[in-house]
């Protein structure tokens, strides 16, 4: 199971892009890319994953490297809203996969 | 439409007292998890079935015991709680166990006195 690094902490503007850096050099081929995050007191909300190709959703993009070790998590308009701990987590196939999270990015959006 | 419900949401209870959180999901998925969230925000992963079937036991005390009456539910049993049992335990689900997302419950803030 891959081990994910975040830093611990970043900032960003409103209305400026975020992007949140993952890097997760021991992932192995068939493990995705997840990232959620968590708004406090509430539960994780899932934001998108991917495998090899970048992908874009309502919500964000994320860009996966070509040799899949790091990955970025783009919010393209930050909002106050998304003031969060964004968690980049992989997963692999298979019952015995064990889901682990780290300690994932405190983001803070300011007006 | 609460996706994945929890019950209670808030638990404040003496050491030593056994209680139960119940997970409820209405995705329809197959495979449902239990974690822990400490005060220093690790979430870790406790427990997963499959089909009823449990397929994730990560080293927790024989104190937790989770059931699975049925695909859509996983009630998390604790027995002679102690003081670091105090987290948040969060209930999740998905379809499978590789590509698709879980989907989180809004979690049950236990307090041990």
């Amino acid at each position: 199971d891959a081990k994910t690094t975040q830093p611990p902490s970043m900032d960003c503007a409103e209305g400026r892009a975020a992007n949140l850096p993952c890097n997760h050099s021991t992932i192995s081929g068939n493990e995705y890319v997840y990232w959620y995050r968590q708004i406090h007191s509430q539960g994780p909300q899932y934001i998108i994953h991917g495998l090899k190709n970048n992908e874009t959703n309502e919500m964000a993009s994320l860009i996966i490297t070509e040799d899949r070790k790091s990955s970025t998590l783009i919010l393209p308009h930050a909002t106050l809203r998304d003031t969060a701990v964004y968690y980049c987590t992989s997963r692999g196939s298979g019952g015995s996969y064990i889901p682990t999270f780290g300690r994932g990015t405190s983001l803070i959006v300011h007006p | 439409d609460t996706a994945v419900s929890q019950t209670p949401k808030y638990l404040v209870t003496q050491m030593g007292n056994d209680k139960s959180i119940k997970c409820e999901q209405n995705l329809g998925h197959d495979t449902m998890y239990w974690y822990k969230q400490d005060s220093k925000k690790f979430l870790k992963i406790m427990f997963s079935y499959n089909n009823k079937e449990l397929i994730i036991n990560e080293t927790v005390p024989n104190r937790f015991s989770p059931k699975s009456p049925d695909k859509a539910h996983l009630n998390l049993h604790i027995n002679s709680l102690e003081l670091g049992d105090s987290a948040v335990y969060f209930c999740a689900s998905s379809q499978g166990t590789a590509n698709q997302p879980q989907h989180f419950g809004d979690g049950t803030r236990l307090s041990i006195l």
